[in-house]
């Protein structure tokens, strides 16, 4: 299985929250990041956490990290269309200097 | 300033042939990431290269993929006779630092390439 697990689907009304979770297995991984990717596209940097910190806040995303279950989610505040996409949760390892990347939460809005 | 740049968008080879992926760094990026993406897995490093060298090439497939990053010119990809399970999405990433200091990589939109 994968190191770093997230839930395949999430769906979510317009305008509510959506909370997408991870969980990662190197408890050194220093630098955690989330990345959105949509239909036929790249991956877009969406934001990152330090490992030092338990939360960050950019606009209506939110991440937490709680490190010592070695959880981190992202919350997206008031769920537009435009949202919907593949996020994908990476862990940074020092040890072979290498992201490491859960499979993906296909993100679902309804109307 | 541009983007990572991948090119073809979408590459169909028959089983025997060869493919080349080709992808240009942003601007002032010396480091060069290549992943593959199977359909509904997240990605998978194949190498890391610097201008003119390999520096890591631990998830590459010991026969027939091989890459480079000359000093002009874009990074390639190259994979020799495709079979089917080559099929995949190929992802190129740049970054403008050392890859020791974090993981913070800039994708290009990637190269899909159908085996049939």
């Amino acid at each position: 299985g994968e190191d770093v697990e997230q839930s395949l689907f999430l769906s979510v009304r317009e305008g509510d929250s959506s909370v997408i979770n991870c969980t990662y297995t190197d408890s050194s991984s220093t630098y955690l990041y989330w990345y959105k990717q949509e239909p036929g596209a790249g991956l877009q940097l969406l934001t990152y956490i330090f490992s030092n910190m338990d939360m960050k806040q950019d606009q209506r995303l939110t991440v937490l990290l709680n490190k010592k279950d070695k959880h981190l989610s992202l919350r997206i505040a008031d769920t537009q269309t435009g949202d919907s996409a593949i996020y994908f949760c990476a862990e940074w390892r020092d040890s072979n200097y290498q992201l490491i990347w859960g499979a993906g939460t296909k993100l679902i809005i309804k109307p | 300033n541009a983007g990572v740049m991948q090119n073809p968008r979408h590459l169909v080879r028959r089983r025997g042939q060869e493919a080349r992926l080709r992808c240009s760094p942003m601007k002032g990026h010396s480091h060069v990431y290549w992943y593959r993406q199977l359909p509904e897995e997240g990605l998978k490093f194949m190498v890391y290269l610097q201008k003119e060298n390999i520096i890591d090439e631990s998830g590459m497939p010991k026969e027939r993929f091989s890459a480079e990053f000359p000093k002009e010119g874009p990074s390639i990809l190259r994979i020799q006779q495709v079979v089917r399970g080559d099929s995949a999405a190929y992802f190129c990433a740049s970054s403008p630092a050392q890859r020791g200091s974090s993981g913070e990589q800039y994708f290009g939109p990637g190269t899909r390439l159908t085996v049939t």
